[in-house]
């Protein structure tokens, strides 16, 4: 059974603080993504990578930093987070060609 | 960059069809796709439809494509209750894809 997993469900953090949010893949897929979902919007693009210590910006990289140190790994960085970055977190990774792309179950993250 | 739209809110009556529509603006695109996305949950894949067929037909579901005007379209045979959800389209470009906003179906008795 293909696995993506997020390390927290619900995440509560203050204005400034450092945050990461991890993601860990059992696929050995090459792609990982990270995206939020915010009501209206859908999905938007913060970055993805396509190899280990690869990346990529996506739509809406500012204020967001990731790593991906392993393959199986791919972290997502908040470096001072603020409020606006409240959101709901997806973590996704995809093989090669067009394999499917699989999510993982999301972390809500509250900034106050 | 690429724009994918769909309407956001959707009520059925269970036991009727449903049907999602979708736009999109990237001609080049390879695939689209159907995600479907239950409270609480991520997003799982549904269906999806390669850009030079025009129908394909999976059990309840029938994806339409019309590549001339961009648009797609998801059709739900006898909805159900368990098919409340928020339903996705997109769109591929290179290995990435973009997603519409989401259309969130309610199934009514």
């Amino acid at each position: 059974d293909v696995k993506v997993t997020q390390s927290s469900r619900y995440l509560v953090k203050r204005t400034g603080e450092k945050v990461f949010l991890e993601c860990v893949q059992d696929m050995d897929h090459e792609n990982m993504f990270w995206y939020r979902q915010d009501p209206g919007l859908g999905l938007r693009l913060i970055y993805f990578s396509y190899d280990v210590k690869m990346k990529e910006k996506g739509d809406i990289p500012e204020g967001y930093s990731v790593s991906r140190e392993k393959k199986e790994r791919f972290s997502l960085i908040l470096e001072s987070a603020s409020t606006n970055q409240t959101s709901m977190y997806l973590c996704a990774s995809r093989g090669t060609g067009n394999d499917e792309q699989y999510f993982g179950p999301g972390t809500r993250l509250t900034v106050t | 960059g690429e724009d994918v739209e769909q309407s956001l809110f959707l009520s059925v009556r269970e036991g009727d069809s449903s049907v999602i529509n979708c736009t999109y603006t990237d001609s080049s695109s390879t695939y689209l796709y159907w995600y479907k996305q239950e409270p609480g949950a991520g997003l799982q894949l549904l269906t999806y439809i390669f850009s030079n067929m025009d129908m394909k037909q999976d059990q309840r579901l029938t994806v339409l494509l019309n590549k001339k005007d961009k648009h797609l379209s998801l059709r739900i045979a006898d909805t159900q209750t368990g098919d409340s959800a928020i339903y996705f389209c997109a769109e591929s470009h290179d290995y990435k894809l973009s997603f519409g906003a989401g259309t969130t179906v309610t199934v009514r008795a």
